[in-house]
């Protein structure tokens, strides 16, 4: 079956530690993206990537990083400069001009 | 810049009742419209799009969504919810002079009254 996969569903870290996480897909989309959902405040945009070793920043890219080296897989990096990581992060792909976007099952990061 | 309103934050609403959700969006130039549906604890999933041709788009679980070029919205209506319709919902749109992401609304939480 086609789709995206995040791991780990939970993630708990001590602050001031790096965490890395997940996101495969294999539907072979070209956009990947990563949001940050926090309650009240909807989806907000952290980084974006169009093609392959390329990507841009979104709304909230203070305190991420992130790579692209595969066209499947689009990996997330909480850096300790981030001031407040505990938060729910989906992933998601689309392709074409239409932008519908499919998502993962989000990963849950809380930070002790 | 392109904006998505989801007026209300939270809609409750007894079981069987119709709803609505409401939904603006801030450019009148082409655009693609999209409602998702978040259950607790998932991502999101795609419920309905317009593209083009009909106004009016259904889902397969009863929802259906109009959109209006003239009001710019794309409201979301059910005549009849279920408990299992308890979920969040988010408004998006995808302007098609910028093609490189879409922008979502804040979201509404819809819960359902026994």
């Amino acid at each position: 079956d086609g789709g995206i996969t995040q791991s780990p569903k939970y993630l708990f870290r001590k602050e001031g530690q790096n965490v890395t996480l997940s996101c495969e897909q294999n539907l072979n989309h070209d956009a990947m993206y990563w949001y940050r959902q926090d309650p009240g405040q909807g989806l907000r945009l952290i980084y974006y990537s169009q093609i392959v070793n390329d990507f841009q920043k979104g709304d909230i890219a203070e305190g991420y990083s992130v790579s692209r080296e595969k066209k499947e897989s689009f990996p997330l990096t909480v850096t300790s400069a981030q001031k407040n990581p505990t938060a729910f992060y989906l992933c998601a792909s689309s392709q074409g001009r239409y932008n519908e976007q499919f998502f993962g099952p989000g990963t849950r990061l809380t930070v002790l | 810049a392109q904006s998505v309103t989801q007026l209300d934050s939270q809609v409750p609403v007894f079981e069987e009742a119709p709803v609505e959700l409401r939904c603006n969006y801030s450019s009148s130039v082409s655009v693609y419209l999209f409602w998702y549906v978040q259950y607790p604890n998932q991502g999101l999933q795609l419920l309905l799009k317009y593209l083009s041709g009909s106004t009016l788009v259904e889902s397969i679980n009863g929802f259906e969504a109009e959109f209006n070029k003239s009001q710019t919205s794309f409201h979301l209506r059910k005549p009849s919810v279920h408990i299992s319709d308890t979920a969040e919902y988010f408004c998006a749109v995808s302007d098609l002079n910028r093609d490189d992401k879409i922008i979502f609304g804040k979201g509404t939480r819809l819960h359902i009254l026994p």
